[in-house]
């Protein structure tokens, strides 16, 4: 299975672009680049996912590099509501059915 | 729409005994998961379901057992409970397909002494 390679913590303060890497070298051709966050004391939820071209919706936005080994998610302006762990997923024909969790990346929001 | 719930939200069990946990949702989605959350680290998918009747093992099934006799419905079943079985457990649900979100319970706590 493809993995993924994310810092385990960040700093931003509010109102702040953020600007949260994920490595994924191995990553197949169909493979699809899926974000979650899981805010303290809840679980996941879902923030955006891709597959070649950036995308954008109301939470953030995720930038894919050219060659697909990377990607970047931004959050244009940092609230503290964002403070959460932030997961870089792959989805693939291998794991169709399931998310498959990585430690993720810790971010602080200071005011 | 309640989206995904979970019943209880916390829970002491002593060695040996057994509990089930329940997962409901009302989105009608095929699929519904477990998983299992311990301190630093991320979710790990114990059981999931692909529909009604059926259920299949994730990556840390050994010790537990689930049914899905109803579609909105996914049962988490500790029949000896450990107490390397404290953790948060979360439910999600999805529709069918890799692209589609999966939606996520608030947790239930369970501490086993």
């Amino acid at each position: 299975d493809a993995k993924t390679t994310q810092p385990n913590s960040m700093e931003s303060n509010e109102e702040e672009p953020v600007h949260l890497p994920c490595n994924h070298s191995t990553i197949s051709g169909t493979d699809y680049i899926h974000w979650y966050r899981q805010l303290p004391s809840q679980g996941p939820e879902y923030v955006i996912h891709g597959l070649t071209s950036n995308v954008n919706n109301r939470m953030a936005s995720l930038a894919i590099a050219e060659d697909r080994k990377s990607s970047t998610l931004i959050l244009h302006r940092a609230t503290l509501r964002d403070a959460a762990v932030y997961y870089c997923i792959l989805r693939g024909s291998y794991n169709t059915d399931k998310l498959i969790f990585g430690t993720g990346t810790r971010l602080q929001v200071f005011p | 729409n309640a989206g995904v719930t979970q019943t209880p939200k916390f829970r002491v069990l002593k060695t040996g005994q057994s509990m089930t946990l329940l997962c409901a949702q009302d989105m009608n989605h095929e699929y519904m998961y477990w998983y299992r959350q311990d301190p630093g680290m991320g979710l790990r998918l114990i059981h999931y379901s692909v529909g009604e009747g059926t259920t299949a093992k994730g990556e840390v099934p050994d010790g537990y057992n689930v049914s899905r006799l109803k579609k909105q419905n996914f049962l988490l079943g500790l029949e000896s409970a450990a107490p390397s079985q404290t953790s948060v457990y979360f439910c999600a649900s999805s529709y069918q397909g890799l692209l589609y979100e999966q939606y996520f319970g608030p947790g239930t706590r369970l501490t086993v002494t």
